[in-house]
């Protein structure tokens, strides 16, 4: 089964729009962590945060802001005000060290494009 | 800066030749791993080491090798590519002093085999 799924394959939006990325995610660990990467078109990996499965806290980092709810194993991701440099493909990802050691299991992504 | 260099950037080679991948840290981290991107698939992991010659297999590690013989080196070997394993190939490694911390990638290489 697979253990992280981004459902939307694709999202265009035009500028200045807010847009929510889902993440959802499947694990039997107790203790496990979430991340989110962005893929600019120039390719690189580009880490944006790290939560583990003890803190619930909505977090908020400038136009960024990430909602975990394990009651509904997802963690999703909104852009406020949408910029064209905000366009890439975003990863969320998972790593749950009591099943699987240190491995890193990532979903397909969600290619965001911002239309000016 | 996390330091990874992967070598080479790009690279064609033709169906049934070896072909290793290598990248390299300056951080002495524990945790190294290689994944590979294609479309429809995001990133799936290939192998990934905890240490200097422990390494473990991931979920796509058919038709892979892999060896760390130096804490700074993780050498990826396809020993007779094939058309499927075209694809972005990123080598990524866990900083921090605690497990589970963010992965940093490299730049990918990007491998087509024709």
């Amino acid at each position: 089964a697979q253990k992280v799924t981004q459902a939307q394959t694709e999202i265009s939006v035009v500028e200045k729009e807010d847009v929510t990325l889902d993440c959802v995610y499947e694990t039997r660990d107790t203790t496990y962590y979430l991340f989110w990467y962005k893929q600019p078109p120039s390719g690189e990996l580009v880490f944006l945060i790290r939560r583990n499965s003890f803190d619930e806290q909505n977090e908020i980092s400038g136009r960024y802001s990430w909602n975990f709810q394990k009651s509904t194993s997802s963690f999703n991701f909104t852009i406020t005000a949408s910029q064209v440099v905000d366009s890439a493909v975003y990863f969320c990802a998972l790593s749950d060290p009591e099943n699987t050691g240190n491995q890193f299991y990532f979903g397909t992504g969600t290619s965001l494009t911002v239309i000016p | 800066d996390a330091g990874i260099t992967q070598s080479p950037r790009h690279k064609v080679t033709e169906t049934g030749t070896p072909v290793t991948l290598r990248c390299h840290q300056t951080e002495n981290h524990r945790y190294m791993y290689w994944y590979r991107q294609d479309p429809g698939h995001g990133l799936r992991l290939i192998h990934y080491s905890y240490g200097v010659k422990d390494t473990d297999k991931g979920e796509v590690s058919d038709g892979y090798s892999v060896s760390r013989s130096k804490t700074e080196d993780f050498l990826l070997t396809l020993e007779s590519a094939t058309s499927s394993q075209t694809s972005v190939y990123f080598c990524a490694i866990s900083i921090g002093t605690v497990d589970n911390s963010p992965l940093h990638f490299g730049n990918g290489t990007r491998l087509t085999v024709t």
